[in-house]
């Protein structure tokens, strides 16, 4: 089975902090994704990447940035947390239209 | 641009019987497919059935189907013989074709599964 494995299930981070949101997957697959859950709100895409080292923004990058430098892992950046990116954080892979989704990141920004 | 919509926050169903959780989507495409998701407690998105615009045939996978009506641009979810275990929260979704892979999601439905 392909793996999609978040490095933190819960992160608490303060305002203004650095934050780094990591995500691997064990197949060979292109497409990565970075998305958020809010409730009432379902999932909304925030960055994609189809290779290594290209990046695209989805329907709500601002106030995030994204890396990609091997293939296996994507990296969510948020550059200064703030309060309102409180919030669960799930990436996932994809091979054509099959998807592999990680357990999510429930990040609180105090 | 597309949107998918799920008019039921909340749902509830004693075990046994059957359930049908609402989507309706707006595209001016003709060829996508659609997914059905189910994120239980465990919070693993795990893919409940999918549906191909161009079938005709409804889907299904064992006591979950989809009643599919590409003109009327909805794609609701049957369970059948609800389990305790169907507990879940289930969004809907929807992919374009050749779009490489970005799924666009509704707000979600909330389903309880009481004994």
């Amino acid at each position: 089975d392909v793996k999609v494995t978040q490095s933190s299930r819960y992160l608490v981070k303060r305002t203004g902090e650095k934050v780094f949101l990591e995500c691997v997957q064990d197949m060979d697959h292109e497409n990565m994704f970075w998305y958020r859950q809010d409730p009432g709100l379902g999932l909304r895409l925030i960055y994609f990447s189809y290779d290594v080292k290209m990046k695209e923004k989805g329907d709500i990058p601002e106030g995030y940035s994204v890396s990609r430098e091997k293939k296996e892992r994507f990296s969510l950046i948020l550059e200064s947390a703030s309060t309102n990116q409180t919030s669960m954080y799930l990436c996932a892979s994809s091979l054509a239209d099959g998807y592999t989704f990680g357990s999510g990141t429930r990040l609180t920004v105090v | 641009a597309q949107t998918v919509t799920q008019s039921q926050p909340e749902m509830s169903v004693q075990e046994a019987e059957t359930v049908t959780l609402s989507c309706t989507y707006d595209t001016s495409e003709n060829n996508y497919y659609l997914f059905w998701y189910k994120q239980p407690p465990s919070r693993q998105m795990i893919l409940v059935i999918r549906q191909e615009a161009y079938k005709q045939q409804n889907a299904t996978e064992n006591r979950f189907s989809v009643n599919f009506q590409k003109a009327a641009k909805s794609f609701s979810l049957k369970i059948s013989d609800s389990q305790l275990g169907d507990t879940a929260m289930y969004f809907c979704a929807f992919m374009r074709y050749n779009q490489g892979g970005k799924l666009i999601f509704g707000q979600g439905t909330e389903l309880s599964v009481k004994p």
